[in-house]
């Protein structure tokens, strides 16, 4: 079974530029989570979607910070502009169901890392 | 709001102990609470998941505990070895069930 699957790998860019990343989440999961994991630090959720519907986007940045999951499958994070503290590694997440469902073993993919100079 | 505290923040042990990493959290009304196992340079891997009307979750040589009244949860590895040296994560859903709220980790290092 394939994983969830991000990309870029890693990425550096200038404050106050912009960068998008891309997640395919595991076939079949309704349920696709972006976290931000600041090096050091557990992760923190920013978004998450059920299907292509928003759950939660209570811890996200909205000035500078955008998500989409057209379609409810594939989904894409957008900075504009990116701050210095922005620097972070940004994972996707799926699973079957929600956290309450029977199919709620999260699965991560490898992380998209940011560095913004 | 959720705090999620893990102690200690990085652990050296032989290889062959038996050890325990420490989860505390500030609010007791969770769903569940859940363990996951980071590589360096790599996602998070699930290993147990404790529902709030559990006591503890086995796999294998991991044991995991739940307190909610006390707001502590504990991992136990059995026999330890090199290759469970990772960085080991908990988790506390919230009682909506729709949100995971993470402590920082425990940088595990076992040593041959």
């Amino acid at each position: 079974e394939a994983g969830v699957a991000q990309s870029p790998r890693y990425k550096i860019i200038e404050k106050r530029q912009s960068v998008a990343f891309w997640c395919n989440p595991i076939s079949g999961h309704a349920t696709l989570y972006w976290y931000q994991q600041i090096l050091g630090q557990g992760p923190k959720l920013l978004i998450q979607f059920q299907n292509n519907g928003v759950v939660d986007d209570s811890q996200l940045p909205k000035d500078r910070f955008s998500a989409e999951r057209l379609k409810g499958v594939d989904s894409t994070l957008k900075i504009q502009p990116a701050k210095l503290e922005d620097s972070a590694v940004y994972l996707c997440a799926s699973s079957l169901t929600d956290i309450r469902g029977p199919g709620n073993t999260i699965y991560f993919g490898e992380g998209s890392w940011l560095t913004v100079v | 709001k959720q705090e999620v505290t893990q102690i200690p923040a990085a652990l050296s042990v032989p290889e062959g102990e038996n050890l325990v990493l420490n989860c505390s959290f500030t609010d007791s009304a969770i769903y569940n609470l859940q363990w996951f196992r980071q590589d360096p340079g790599k996602g998070l891997t699930s290993l147990l998941l404790i529902q709030s009307s559990q006591r503890e979750q086995t796999s294998g040589r991991l044991n995991a505990s739940l307190d909610k009244s006390s707001g502590r949860s504990t991992l136990y590895i059995a026999a330890s070895q090199p290759g469970d040296s990772a960085t080991y994560l908990c988790a506390a859903a919230n009682n909506a069930g729709n949100m995971l709220t993470f402590g920082g980790g425990t940088r595990l290092m076992v040593k041959p």
